[in-house]
């Protein structure tokens, strides 16, 4: 199975701020790795697919990076809705997997 | 716009065989995978497998033993049986449709979870 290793588990910012979370897969995944947001009691919502492209509908301060086993999510100027926790995931191969999560706060 | 309605008891006793199902609405069953994935309490996110309209599937070895997916194409549906289940099964399921875009993106083609059911509960308790 491909490990899937996020950080940090959590962090607090102030709006405005330029947030990055990290994920760091245990082989080379080349750009197949996505992003997800999930608010508490809700399901999770993509953000990100192939490492760097926004899905549609996604405000434009998402934004991804990365390629074989180093990727990172960055949130330009966090917004109060943003507080929620973010998972990557990788699609190179099966079983799917996902990172522990990194849980965003709002100062 | 195409959306996920799943259902299936919500409390079950140790050692039972844990049933939900998902419909589909609104969209199309086919050219898709169709997963389930569950979350403990407090917890992250599991894959536990995936099926087609066709039929084939695909699931995590971790579960593989005790997992059954199967599919109603007629009926735009699929569901996940989970036997012999313990208080490790607690957990969120949810169903959710993997996909991959019709334009692929330099080149490539990227799978990804786009569209999620609202989720059950499942809780295993003695």
């Amino acid at each position: 199975d491909i490990q899937m290793t996020q950080s940090p588990s959590s962090l607090s910012a102030s709006v405005g701020d330029r947030v990055t979370i990290t994920c760091r897969a245990s082989q080379n995944i080349n750009s197949y790795l996505n992003w997800y947001q999930q608010k508490p009691g809700k399901a999770p919502k993509l953000l990100i697919y192939g490492a760097s492209s926004l899905q549609s509908g996604v405000p434009s301060r998402f934004s991804g990076s990365g390629y074989g086993t180093d990727f990172i999510l960055t949130i330009s100027s966090l917004q109060p809705e943003d507080s929620a926790n973010y998972y990557c995931q990788q699609s190179y191969g099966s079983p799917r997997t996902f990172g522990q999560g990194t849980k965003v706060e709002i100062k | 716009q195409v959306q996920l309605q799943q259902w299936g008891a919500g409390l079950l006793r140790p050692s039972e065989t844990l049933s939900l199902t998902c419909g589909v609405y609104g969209g199309s069953f086919s050219g898709y995978y169709w997963s389930w994935i569950r979350q403990p309490p407090g917890k992250g996110l599991e894959w536990i497998g995936e099926i087609n309209q066709s039929g084939a599937t695909n699931s995590s070895p971790a579960l593989k033993s005790r997992v059954s997916i199967s599919v109603d194409s007629s009926r735009n549906q699929f569901s996940l049986r989970l036997s012999s289940v313990t208080a490790a099964d607690t957990a969120v399921y949810y169903c959710a449709r993997y996909m991959k875009p019709t334009t692929p993106t330099t080149g490539i083609y990227y799978w990804f979870f786009d569209l999620w059911g609202r989720g059950t509960l499942v809780t295993v308790s003695s």
